[in-house]
C-alpha cells in the first residue's frame, strides 16, 4: 500500500516568507509525527498528534513554528518569517495508535537564502 | 538526562566485510531500542527493535542488534556487508511513549 508522502520534497525559499510543508500518512493511522533533521544532527520532535486528542507541541522550537491535522488524515506544518536556521530536512511519520513502531515520509528538504 | 549516542559519524567497509554499528544511551527508565536506516532521499525505516526479553534481536535485511544493559548499549550488526547496505543508520530510544530520542546517525560507506 502507499506510505506516508510529503510534499513539496523541496523548497527554497527567502528568508522571512512564510512556508507550509504537507503530510499524507498512512490511510487508517491515527498518530502522526513531525521531526526536524539539520544537517549532521538527529531527528528533533517537533510535534505529535493522536486521533481527535489535542497535539502534543512541545518539539516546536519557537511560536513562527505550528501544524495543523484535519482529523486523522493530511497535517501542514507551518513556518513563519522563515530564517536561516530553519533549513532542515523536516520529516513527517504516522503510526497505528498503541503501535510503536513510526513509518516515515521521504521529508521536505528546506532551504532558507 | 536522556540521551543517545552513536560515537562514529562515517564508517567505511568492504563488501562482504563484518559491519558493527555502535549506540549507546543514557535512560533512567527501562529502554526500548530501535535502530533504524535511512536511504538517500528515502525515510527512515525500521531495521529492529529491542523492548524485552532476549538481548540479541533479528531485524530485517540480515541485520541483528544485542541490549548490554551494563555498558548501555544497543549495537548494530551484520556479518556480511552488501553494496546496498550503504546509507545512514539512526539509533533511537524511547521510555514507551511517542518520543523518540535519536541518536545523530552513522553514515555507512561500502566498498566494491
Amino acid at each position: 500500500g502507499a506510505g506516508v508522502s510529503q510534499s513539496p520534497s523541496n523548497k527554497v525559499t527567502e528568508k522571512g516568507k512564510d512556508v507550509e510543508l504537507r503530510c499524507d500518512p498512512i490511510s487508517g493511522h491515527t498518530a502522526l509525527y513531525w521531526y526536524r533533521q539539520r544537517l549532521g544532527q538527529g531527528l528533533e520532535f517537533l510535534i505529535y498528534f493522536q486521533g481527535n486528542s489535542a497535539p502534543d507541541k512541545s518539539g516546536l522550537p519557537s511560536d513562527r513554528f505550528s501544524a495543523e491535522r484535519t482529523g486523522e488524515s493530511v497535517s501542514t506544518l507551518t513556518i513563519q518569517r522563515t530564517q536561516q536556521e530553519d533549513s532542515a530536512v523536516y520529516l513527517c511519520a504516522s503510526s497505528l495508535r498503541g503501535s510503536d513502531e513510526q513509518y516515515f515520509g521521504p521529508g521536505t528538504r528546506l532551504t532558507v537564502t | 538526562a536522556q540521551s543517545v549516542t552513536q560515537p562514529d559519524i562515517h564508517i567505511t567497509v568492504s563488501e562482504g566485510a563484518s559491519l558493527e554499528l555502535r549506540c549507546n544511551y543514557s535512560y533512567g527508565a527501562t529502554p526500548y531500542l530501535f535502530w533504524y536506516v535511512q536511504s538517500p532521499g528515502q525515510g527512515l525505516q525500521l531495521l529492529l527493535k529491542y523492548f524485552s526479553g532476549d538481548t540479541l534481536v533479528q531485524g530485517i535485511k540480515g541485520f541483528e542488534a544485542e541490549f548490554k544493559r551494563s555498558q548501555s548499549s544497543f549495537n548494530l550488526r551484520k556479518p556480511s556487508v552488501h553494496w546496498s547496505d550503504a546509507a545512514e543508520y539512526f539509533c533511537a530510544v524511547t521510555s514507551g511513549t511517542y518520543k523518540y530520542i535519536f541518536g545523530t546517525g552513522t553514515r555507512l560507506k561500502v566498498l566494491a
